[in-house]
C-alpha cells in the first residue's frame, strides 16, 4: 500500500514559469512532511518542510500548500530556474519517513 | 561540520558474493536510517538504527540482509550472497538525538551505488 502518491511523475516548465508538485497521503498520524529535491548521483538534500498545524509554508521561491482536510500537500516553485531541474521527493513521516515515487523536472531555458 | 558519509560511493560485486555499505553520520546524530532506491523510483524504507540498537527494520528483507550500527564506528549495511535484484542505490540519513521522532530532520548521505554482475 503506497502511503505517499506524487504527481505528475514528470513536469516542463519554461524558466520564469510556476512548477507545481502534488502530494496527497491516507495516514492521519503523519505529523511532519518534507520536499526533497535530488540531482543526478546525489542524495536528496531536504528542500522545505512543513507540518500539519500550518497551512502554507513560504521560503524565497519555495512554497508548500497544506490541506489536511484533503490530505493534500503541493510544492510550488515560482520563477522556475533551469537550475532547479532535478527529481523531486514529498515525504510525510510518522516514527519514519514515507517517500512518494518523485517528480523529474526539467525547466527550459 | 561534515556532512553525512558513505563509502563506497560505487560498488561492484558479481552473485553470490557480499556487499558492506558503510555510513558515517553527521556529528552529534545518533540516528541513522538506511533507504534503497531503484532507478526512476523513490526512496525505500529499510530499517532504523540508534547506537546499538535497531529500532525498526520493518523494510528490511528478511534474508541475506542486516544492518548495524555499533558503539564505535560507521553504521553497517551488510547484503549477504547478492543477487542482480539488489542493484540499487542505497541511501544513508541521519538525524539528531535532540529531534523528536515525529520532527525528525534526516540528512542524506550521497549513496551506495550497487551494481551486482
Amino acid at each position: 500500500q503506497q502511503q505517499v502518491k506524487q504527481s505528475p511523475q514528470s513536469l516542463i516548465v519554461q524558466k520564469g514559469g510556476i512548477s507545481i508538485i502534488n502530494c496527497a497521503y491516507e495516514n492521519t498520524a503523519f505529523d511532519y512532511f518534507p520536499w526533497y529535491q535530488q540531482f543526478p548521483g546525489k542524495g536528496p538534500a531536504l528542500l522545505i518542510a512543513i507540518r500539519p498545524d500550518v497551512s502554507e509554508k513560504k521560503e524565497g521561491r519555495f512554497t508548500i500548500s497544506f490541506n489536511k482536510s484533503a490530505k493534500q500537500f503541493s510544492l510550488h516553485i515560482m520563477d522556475s530556474q533551469p537550475g532547479d531541474s532535478a527529481t523531486y521527493f514529498c515525504a510525510a513521516s510518522f516514527n519514519k519517513f514515507y517517500f512518494g515515487s518523485g517528480t523529474k523536472l526539467n525547466v527550459k531555458p | 561540520n561534515a556532512g553525512v558519509m558513505q563509502n563506497p560511493r560505487h560498488l561492484v560485486r558479481r552473485r553470490g558474493q557480499e556487499a558492506r555499505l558503510r555510513c558515517s553520520p553527521m556529528k552529534g546524530h545518533s540516528h541513522v536510517y538506511w533507504y534503497r532506491q531503484l532507478p526512476e523510483e523513490g526512496l525505500k524504507f529499510m530499517v532504523y538504527l540508534q547506537k546499538e540498537n535497531i529500532i525498526d527494520e520493518s523494510g528490511m528483507p528478511k534474508e541475506r540482509f542486516s544492518a548495524e550500527f555499533p558503539k564505535e564506528g560507521p553504521s553497517i549495511l551488510r547484503i549477504q550472497q547478492v543477487v542482480r535484484g539488489d542493484s540499487a542505490a542505497y541511501f544513508c540519513a541521519s538525524s539528531s538525538l535532540t529531534s523528536s521522532i515525529a520532527y525528525n530532520e534526516q540528512f542524506f548521505g550521497p549513496g551506495t551505488r550497487l551494481t551486482v554482475l
